[in-house]
């Protein structure tokens, strides 16, 4: 069963404070996607990931495809910041994205 | 554009109506998806269409959904006799191709549907 779990479904921050979202996995995967949906619902493609690392700005994704596992991590968080993270996955085994709940993440002056 | 464009971005409809929604893929993306998502809830996989092949349909929930894709770029969707349980975000993406590793996609702004 292809499945996506992401934790935590809820975080709130102090601005400044740095910030960890994860997503696990069931099996293997061609393409990871890190979203980005602010509260009118529209939504940016942060980051696209097979391997390793990238970075942009504040923001680094890192996934590791053996614990097949991805983390997203916010330095340095500004109440900008405040949105949904939704993480993207397309298995191995199909062609459509599963995604994540996505976490909520609210960044306190 | 140099996104994948969907419209319109808002759509207040009358229950009972029909309703069209459109999505504008990345120039030579050869494929595109349909996504929604209801309140409260993740996003949901409705169709994705790859070049010329038959569109996997999967995910469409009753037969009053339908979409198209003319000349293998606009894809419309629609949806019939609309129901309030059809209120949605639906959200948009294409990609260059749909299964090769590495492949990039890019995702729509989505449209917010309200049926009253």
């Amino acid at each position: 069963k292809n499945e996506v779990e992401q934790s935590p479904q809820n975080l709130t921050a102090q601005e400044g404070e740095f910030i960890t979202i994860n997503c696990s996995y069931s099996v293997g995967i061609s393409a990871l996607h890190w979203l980005q949906q602010h509260p009118g619902g529209g939504i940016v493609s942060l980051f696209m990931l097979s391997s390793g690392k990238k970075k942009h700005g504040r923001l680094i994704a890192t996934i590791n495809i053996q614990e097949k596992h991805s983390s997203l991590h916010i330095t340095a968080s500004h109440p900008r910041d405040s949105a949904v993270y939704i993480c993207a996955v397309r298995f191995d085994t199909g062609n459509q994205f599963y995604f994540g709940t996505g976490t909520s993440l609210t960044v306190i002056p | 554009g140099a996104g994948v464009s969907q419209s319109p971005s808002n759509k207040v409809t009358e229950k009972g109506k029909d309703v069209e929604l459109r999505c504008d893929p990345i120039s030579g993306h050869t494929a595109l998806y349909w996504y929604r998502q209801s309140l409260g809830q993740g996003l949901e996989f409705l169709i994705y269409f790859q070049g010329n092949s038959a569109p996997d349909k999967s995910g469409l929930p009753s037969d009053r959904f339908s979409a198209e894709r003319t000349g293998g770029s606009v894809s419309t969707l629609t949806i019939q006799r609309t129901q309030q349980e059809d209120s949605a975000v639906y959200l948009c993406a294409s990609s260059l191709v749909g299964r090769i590793m590495n492949t990039e996609a890019f995702f729509g702004q989505g449209t917010r549907l309200t049926v009253v």
